[in-house]
């Protein structure tokens, strides 16, 4: 099994819709971090978490929201879907080692169409 | 602001080319520089890393030599396989202050083909 396993790998929903991309670790990593890909764009930071009592905006939380229910699981919602939040999300983990030497795990991706 | 620029893509090559991927950054500091590969239907790993100047990463055959005098850290194979097909990120973290986050490039697809 993966260490870092993102549910749905594949989601299309319709605009106005919610939608909760779901992502758990059995690293026993404590910081979480949400991501989108987009082609020409390289990857974005959304949120990040540092423990379960730190969450952190990234560069384009605007749209999305988190939730982390434990050290293992971190939760990205996208309270009403638009078009232009189609896109493959990555969740990505780390420990204060290997966040400062710079290496992060990704999981498989979750790819979003809004229609 | 700090900042990772890549060759675009897509780079095309056949089995057993050599093959540059072009990197250069801007920094305040001295920071760390990472090459992470991303397979077809895959998320990003680690490729290799260089902490200072002149360190080369090196692992499956690619290697990349951080030089401070032209502010790059290029990626490098000898001899690509169709099996090195992905994108490739480059990336640096700032060695000082905390919340270090990584900056990342734009990605560069390299195909290739038998």
């Amino acid at each position: 099994d993966a260490d870092v396993t993102q549910t749905p790998r594949n989601r299309i929903t319709k605009t106005g819709k919610r939608i909760m991309l779901e992502c758990s670790q059995t690293k026993g990593h404590d910081r979480m971090y949400w991501y989108r890909q987009d082609p020409g764009l390289g990857l974005r930071l959304i949120y990040y978490s540092f423990d379960v009592k730190d969450i952190n905006k990234g560069e384009i939380s605007d749209g999305y929201s988190v939730s982390r229910q434990a050290q293992a699981k971190f939760s990205l919602s996208l309270e009403s879907a638009i078009p232009n939040q189609t896109a493959l999300y990555f969740c990505a983990t780390s420990d204060y080692g290997t966040a400062n030497t710079g290496e992060l795990f990704f999981g498989e991706g979750s790819r979003l169409t809004v229609l | 602001g700090d900042s990772v620029t890549q060759m675009e893509g897509p780079v095309t090559l056949s089995e057993e080319a050599f093959l540059t991927i072009n990197c250069t950054y801007t920094a305040t500091g001295y920071p760390s520089l990472f090459w992470y590969v991303q397979y077809p239907g895959e998320g990003l790993q680690l490729l290799l890393k260089a902490t200072k100047a002149d360190d080369k990463g090196s692992n499956k055959g690619f290697e990349a030599t951080y030089r401070k005098e032209t502010t790059s850290f290029h990626l490098e194979k000898g001899s690509v396989q169709v099996s090195d097909s992905a994108v490739y990120f480059c990336a640096l973290i700032l060695n000082a202050g905390n919340n270090r986050k990584l900056i990342w490039g734009l990605g560069t697809s390299l195909a290739v083909n038998p």
